[in-house]
């Protein structure tokens, strides 16, 4: 039982450059979501899903697209990268019947 | 909308000696409450939760936390640290809504001294 695995680690990208993270989770939870987390601000959430097929904005999702094809991952899209995006990501995965969400190890982001 | 404050960004504690982190909440009903650890490099783990009930609640690594609706908080305590507990804390509240999402905290970042 893995739980919450990321792809990649760790990525550099040039500004304007594409890229997916993907978040994989065997647990079989419903919820899944992404945040980042900067320094001296916590974390905060981009995208969530409640379901395979269905997405919603968190708080802030500019910049970002996301995907939920299977139950089991959650893709992060970013269509064009820019500096501001330099972070750490993390993705969770939660129940629907508990409050708890189980975090992945991260994928460190630096964008040139 | 709900928030979470965490006053003390960076604590200092010797090693054996009582920690407390404290953690103020905004929220109109019964929070959810949560405090996260997350060591250098690693992901997020939970190391209790508060939905209802005793206002004491235990967690793993000999943590507790307790909630105080008058003050709105819900500080974290261990009554002797170790230096496996260096890392940072972060408080967490849930929106209550069906997506359960969490608001965090900024964080805080214990370190022990030997």
């Amino acid at each position: 039982n893995a739980g919450v695995t990321q792809t990649p680690k760790f990525r550099v990208l040039k500004t304007g450059q594409s890229m997916t993270l993907l978040c994989a989770q065997d647990m079989n939870h419903e919820y899944m979501y992404w945040y980042r987390q900067d320094p001296g601000m916590g974390l905060r959430l981009i995208h969530y899903s409640v379901g395979e097929g269905t997405t919603a904005k968190g708080e802030v999702p500019d910049g970002y697209n996301v995907s939920r094809l299977k139950k089991q991952n959650f893709l992060l899209g970013l269509e064009s990268a820019a500096p501001s995006q330099t972070s750490v990501y993390f993705c969770a995965s939660g129940r629907r019947d508990q409050e708890t969400q189980y975090f992945g190890p991260g994928t460190r982001l630096l964008v040139l | 909308a709900q928030s979470v404050t965490q006053p003390d960004i960076h604590i200092t504690v010797s090693e054996g000696a009582s920690l407390e982190l404290r953690c103020n909440y905004s929220y109109g009903a019964t929070p959810y409450l949560f405090w996260y650890v997350q060591s250098p490099g690693q992901g997020l783990q939970l190391l209790l939760k508060y939905f209802s009930g005793d206002t004491l609640v235990q967690g793993i690594k000999g943590f507790e936390a307790e909630f105080k609706r008058s003050q709105s908080s819900f500080n974290l305590r261990k009554p002797s640290v170790h230096w496996s507990d260096a890392a940072e804390y972060f408080c967490a509240v849930g929106d209550g809504g069906g997506a359960q999402k969490l608001v965090f905290g900024q964080g805080t970042r214990l370190t022990i001294n030997p």
